[in-house]
């Protein structure tokens, strides 16, 4: 168990739809990450977040936002779906910046039909 | 820019046999140095880290991996593969400063008996 928590497991919806993941890091953790993992691309880098700041971007689409609240939790919006955006969604947590290994959550998988 | 390269998309060995998987990366300064495993529908897990110092580094279910600067390579090795070591094995690379780790492609282990 790497102590992250990533709700829900599942998400089925439509295009065009608003979706929001949700992500509370290990205890103790500042950093979290989200990671977009899809059969053609890969594991693809989106967004860090350190102590509630954002402090890096990845490839990450306008539709889509993040933020880090202030009890360390976090949560990836994902709007204007498109079938495209069908992957599993990584959160992964760490003490500091890129130099602390990171530790993931199971992620969710969002299919948009 | 930093990046990461696996060669080999998949790979099957017999189990008992021995492993190694390549990693090649791309970084101007030393690099911190990650190799994860995922299992079928779970997240990443930290298998062993370089950071500095001894080249050869031990790791968890008995994987080492040997930094070597001249060939920018960081490959992960096991003598002796188990049927549940089949699974997707990604290297990574951090920016020391930076805050974003890259992933390479990834490498699928299939054991045959």
């Amino acid at each position: 168990d790497s102590g992250v928590t990533q709700t829900p497991k599942h998400l089925i919806t439509a295009t065009g739809q608003r979706v929001t993941l949700r992500c509370s890091p290990r205890s103790g953790d500042l950093s979290v990450y989200w990671y977009q993992q899809s059969l053609d691309q890969g594991l693809q880098f989106l967004i860090q977040y350190y102590n509630g700041e954002e402090r890096a971007k990845g490839n990450i689409l306008e539709r889509f936002s993040a933020q880090q609240f202030p009890d360390l939790h976090s949560e990836l919006n994902l709007s204007s779906l498109e079938l495209g955006d069908s992957a599993l969604y990584f959160c992964a947590s760490s003490a500091l910046d890129s130099n602390s290994p990171l530790h993931f959550g199971n992620g969710t998988r969002l299919t948009v039909t | 820019a930093q990046s990461v390269t696996q060669p080999d998309i998949h790979i099957t060995v017999s189990e008992g046999a021995s492993l190694e998987l390549r990693c090649n990366y791309s970084y101007g300064a030393t690099p911190y140095l990650f190799w994860y495993v995922q299992s079928p529908g779970q997240g990443l897990q930290l298998l062993l880290k370089y950071f500095s110092g001894d080249t050869l580094v031990q790791g968890i279910k008995g994987f080492e991996a040997e930094f070597k600067r001249s060939q920018s390579s960081f490959n992960l090795r096991k003598p002796s593969v188990h049927w549940s070591d089949a699974a997707e094995y990604f290297c990574a690379v951090g920016a020391s400063g930076g805050f974003k780790t890259i992933f390479g492609a990834g490498t699928r282990l299939f054991v045959k008996a």
